[in-house]
């Protein structure tokens, strides 16, 4: 079965980094673009960050941009999430999504992982 | 950047029908998705390409789009689908945008 698998979430204080990670398993992981989404405690869904299938295109929600670093590793089948200056701001669950084309557009998000905490707090 | 805005809330009777507007930029709304997430959950993708269903999505879900506004409709609601609804768009410049998402309740 198609599975994603985050990891790296943790209890940080402000300004630290944190790296996040993500495995994919049952699909053609080269093939797509992948994203981050994070959702704030009892909030709504935010777009995080966008990477195509060959890492030539990247995009950044504006709040994020310049702090936090999209990337993948086609060869291990993952996504990462580098995040520097955290702010108690970005405190969420950050869920790891794979897209419906290689790169950006207007198929959605169709499969998700389970999400990993990120707390920014001193 | 766009945005999109949604209602906070609707309630249905359960076999009844509820539509959910989602309302922004007409260009990025044209092919909006639409996710469900149950309490405790992830997301899934239930509309992509404004009506098009992902296998395994039951035709109960359809949803259109016209001017500036983007309606998922659910017919014969059911207990199961008692959950938050996220629309989504995207255009070239801002990438992707979520709606502030609709809680649905079924009485």
């Amino acid at each position: 079965d198609a599975q994603l698998v985050e990891s790296g979430g943790n209890l940080v204080e402000p300004g630290k980094s944190l790296r996040l990670s993500c495995v994919a398993s049952g699909i053609n992981f080269d093939g797509y673009g992948m994203h981050w989404v994070r959702q704030a405690p009892g909030k709504g869904l935010e777009w995080v960050a966008s990477v195509s299938w060959d890492s030539a295109s990247k995009s950044y929600v504006d709040s994020v941009r310049g702090r936090f670093t999209i990337s993948r590793d086609n060869a291990k089948d993952r996504l990462y999430l580098q995040m520097n200056s955290l702010k108690s701001e970005d405190t969420a669950v950050y869920f790891c999504t794979k897209g419906g084309s290689a790169s950006f557009g207007t198929y959605g998000l169709d499969l998700w992982g389970q999400g990993t905490a990120v707390t920014v707090s001193s | 950047s766009f945005e999109l805005s949604q209602p906070s809330s609707v309630s249905v009777s359960l076999g009844e029908t509820v539509h959910i507007t989602c309302s922004g930029d007409p260009a990025a709304i044209r092919y909006a998705c639409w996710y469900q997430q149950r309490p405790g959950q992830s997301p899934v993708l239930i509309i992509f390409q404004s009506n098009k269903r992902p296998s395994g999505i039951p035709d109960r879900f359809y949803a259109s789009s016209s001017g500036n506004t983007a309606t998922l409709t659910i017919s014969g609601t059911q207990s199961a689908d008692e959950a938050d609804y996220f629309c989504q768009a995207w255009d070239s410049r801002t990438a992707y945008a979520f709606g502030p998402g609709t809680k649905v309740t079924v009485l």
